[in-house]
């Protein structure tokens, strides 16, 4: 079974940093991109970036750009995302999904999903 | 960015149903357009990839048509399971924009 299983919740103050998981199972790591979205709380989905674990090819949204990095371990099969310094603006629940391996920037969709991490930021 | 709306935002509805979601691409996008539901405390769920192609495992009362800038989501006839949020996503250009999603509640 193709699975994506993420790290756990999140309590962190603004000014901290963190990184947190996704790992893959049932399938070639490196055979798949692995996006992340964010949720805020309400409201919809928003992509953040990309990466290909073959070679850490990363495509971040311009919104995202500079604010958090996306990062990958292909001998365990983990896909990370890191913030340097959070911000209570970062509150949300984090999505790690699987892509197929096509063009960088055209086509492809998220298949399947994690279970997602909320992240929760407050003084 | 390409922005991708939905309409409409909410939207109630009886079982036994057909129902339609909208989204409009601010360019064209070919066919390059995907649709996920999500349930509350879920994460989302591939439903349609390719504007038309129906992901595996998904039913066949679940429809996609569309090309360019407008594309449809069809529920032939609506299950107590259907009620949930809807999103489109385009894979045309990166970031590969969510529309802001359709809220499918029992009328």
């Amino acid at each position: 079974e193709v699975q994506l299983v993420q790290s756990g919740a999140e309590v962190k103050k603004p000014g901290e940093s963190l990184k947190i998981s996704c790992k893959g199972s049932g399938y070639s790591f490196t055979s798949y991109w692995i996006g992340w979205v964010r949720q805020m709380p309400g409201k919809g989905l928003e992509w953040m970036g990309i990466i290909y674990p073959g070679d850490s090819d990363t495509r971040y949204s311009p919104s995202f750009q500079g604010q958090v990095t996306i990062s990958a371990d292909k001998s365990i099969s983990t896909a990370y995302l890191q913030w340097n310094s959070l911000k209570a603006s970062d509150t949300a629940m984090y999505y790690c999904a699987r892509r197929p391996l096509v063009g960088a920037t055209t086509g492809g969709w998220f298949d399947p999903w994690g279970q997602g991490t909320l992240v929760t930021v407050s003084s | 960015d390409i922005q991708m709306t939905q309409s409409p935002s909410s939207l109630s509805a009886s079982v036994g149903d057909r129902v339609t979601i909208t989204c409009r691409a601010s360019q064209s996008i070919s066919n390059y357009l995907n649709w996920y539901q999500q349930k509350p405390g879920k994460a989302p769920k591939l439903l349609i990839y390719a504007a038309s192609s129906l992901q595996s495992g998904v039913p066949s009362r679940f429809s996609g048509s569309g090309s360019g800038t407008d594309f449809t989501l069809t529920i032939s006839s609506l299950q107590p399971e259907d009620f949930a949020t809807y999103y489109c996503q385009q894979s045309y250009s990166t970031p590969h924009t969510f529309g802001q999603g359709t809220k499918l509640e029992i009328k």
